[in-house]
């Protein structure tokens, strides 16, 4: 057990739809990373924040958000969402904003969108 | 922007024997992190070695091993006296020193027989 939380583990939806994906970072970690892993594109950084404010961006859809709240947990936001978007979503924590801290992984959230 | 290559998509070895993962990359920075992460069926990402490029000396954790060559961006993984659960994906990821975003490698697909 990593210390990172994803909630929920499993999402289904539909074309079209809108989800949240919620992860809250290990106690004193003060960064959140958002990954994507998928079979077309692999293993992906998405974006990234530092007690609450973004830090890095990579490849980041526009129908994608994320924001990092006071309480450090943070939320991705995937809206219009299409086929290509099933994948499994990763957040990762790590104290500070630099690789000198270890990023600890979450357990991932697998959505499905049909 | 850097990229990570991981050339063999597959490997397997028996149990007990060794195992070398090949790594390339390709950046214009001087300072920068490289790592190994383990994904067994679960899912979880799991740190196994980082290297730091302004440090000469080849990472070692128990088992785990790095052949890091600067001046060929190449960075290896041994792993020695394989055991069962070695039987993963392993990625090779890159991160600037200015910075955490983890750029990834395509994975290796390892599988340790008994």
């Amino acid at each position: 057990d990593s210390g990172v939380t994803q909630t929920p583990k499993h999402l289904i939806t539909a074309t079209g739809q809108r989800v949240t994906l919620r992860c809250s970072p290990r106690s004193g970690d003060l960064s959140v990373y958002w990954y994507q892993q998928s079979l077309d594109q692999g293993l992906q950084f998405l974006i990234q924040y530092y007690n609450g404010e973004e830090r890095a961006k990579g490849n980041i859809l526009e129908r994608f958000s994320a924001q990092q709240f006071p309480d450090l947990h943070s939320e991705l936001n995937l809206s219009s969402l299409e086929l290509g978007d099933s994948a499994l979503y990763f957040c990762a924590s790590s104290l500070s904003a630099t690789p000198y801290n270890e990023q600890f992984f979450g357990p991932g959230t697998r959505l499905t969108v049909l | 922007a850097q990229t990570v290559t991981q050339s063999q998509p597959e490997m397997s070895v028996q149990e007990a024997e060794t195992v070398t993962l090949s790594c390339t990359y390709d950046t214009s920075e001087n300072n920068y992190y490289l790592f190994w992460y383990k994904q067994p069926p679960s899912r979880q990402m799991i740190l196994v070695i980082r290297q730091e490029a302004y440090k000469q000396q080849n990472a070692t954790e128990n088992r785990f091993s790095v052949n890091f060559q600067k001046a060929a961006k190449s960075f290896s993984l041994k792993i020695s006296d394989s055991q069962l659960g070695d039987t993963a994906m392993y990625f090779c990821a890159f991160s600037k020193a200015a910075g955490n975003k983890l750029t990834f490698g395509g994975g290796t697909r390892v599988l340790v027989k008994p």
